[in-house]
C-alpha cells in the first residue's frame, strides 16, 4: 500500500461548484499535514496546513479524519482559477520527510 | 515571489558532465530540502539540511552530492548522471527542524534534461 495515496482524477467541474478530494495515509504515526497546489510546470506551492480541528481560509476547507486515516479538501464556489494539481503531504512525528501523493488534477470549466 | 530562488531555470546536459544547481532563500529559514519530481510520479526527498548539517540523505545515488554553506544557499553538483535522472529538481525551505507543522516552501525548480 503507498504511504500517501490520492485519486489522480481528472476532475472536471463546472465553475462555481463545489468539489471535494480525499488523501489517505497509511501511517498510524504521521502528524503534519499539507495541502499544497501545483500549477503545470511550476513548483508546490502550500495551501493549507491540516489541523485536527479542522481549519477554513475562505472557499477551502481543510479536514483530517485521525480514525479512517484521511484529510480532504473541500473548495467552494469554484474558480477558474483553481484549476491545478493538487498535492497531499504528511509528515510523521519525530521525521522531517514530507510525504507526497502524486495529486489530484483539477479542472474547472466555464 | 522571490522567498526561495533556483538556478538555473532549465539545464540540458550530455551523461559525462559535471554541473551544480543553485538554490537560495530569503525567509530567513534554518532548514533546506532537494527534492525530485519525476513525471507521473509524487515528490521525493533526496537530502535536508538543517544549520547547514545534513539532516537526512534518502538512500540517493552519490552522483548527486549537496553542499550547503550556510542556511540560506544550497547547491546540487552533478556528474555521470543517468538519462532517468532527467527531472524537476525542487528547493525547499522551512523555518526549523522539528516542529510539528514546519511547513515548506518551495523554488521554482531547474528542469534537468539529462541526454
Amino acid at each position: 500500500r503507498k504511504e500517501v495515496e490520492q485519486d489522480p482524477g481528472p476532475f472536471n467541474v463546472p465553475e462555481g461548484a463545489t468539489v471535494a478530494f480525499n488523501c489517505t495515509y497509511s501511517n498510524s504515526a504521521s502528524q503534519s499535514f499539507f495541502w499544497y497546489r501545483q500549477d503545470c510546470r511550476k513548483e508546490p506551492k502550500l495551501l493549507m496546513s491540516v489541523y485536527s480541528s479542522g481549519n477554513e481560509d475562505g472557499r477551502f476547507t481543510a479536514q483530517l479524519n485521525r480514525a479512517s486515516q484521511y484529510i480532504s479538501l473541500l473548495i467552494r464556489d469554484s474558480k477558474l482559477s483553481d484549476s491545478a494539481t493538487y498535492l497531499c503531504a504528511v509528515k510523521v512525528f519525530g521525521n522531517e520527510k514530507l510525504t507526497f501523493g502524486t495529486g489530484t488534477r483539477l479542472t474547472i470549466i466555464p | 515571489e522571490t522567498g526561495v530562488t533556483q538556478t538555473p531555470r532549465h539545464l540540458v546536459m550530455g551523461m559525462t558532465n559535471k554541473k551544480s544547481l543553485k538554490c537560495e532563500q530569503h525567509l530567513g529559514h534554518n532548514a533546506m530540502y532537494w527534492y525530485k519530481q519525476s513525471a507521473k510520479k509524487p515528490l521525493e526527498l533526496m537530502f535536508v539540511y538543517n544549520f547547514k548539517e545534513q539532516t537526512e540523505n534518502n538512500s540517493v545515488p552519490s552522483r548527486f552530492s549537496p553542499e550547503c554553506p550556510n542556511s540560506s544557499h544550497l547547491f546540487l553538483h552533478l556528474h555521470t548522471l543517468q538519462p532517468e535522472d532527467s527531472a524537476l529538481y525542487l528547493c525547499a525551505s522551512s523555518h526549523q527542524i522539528g516542529a510539528s507543522y514546519n511547513e515548506q516552501f518551495f523554488g521554482p525548480g531547474t528542469r534537468l534534461t539529462v541526454l
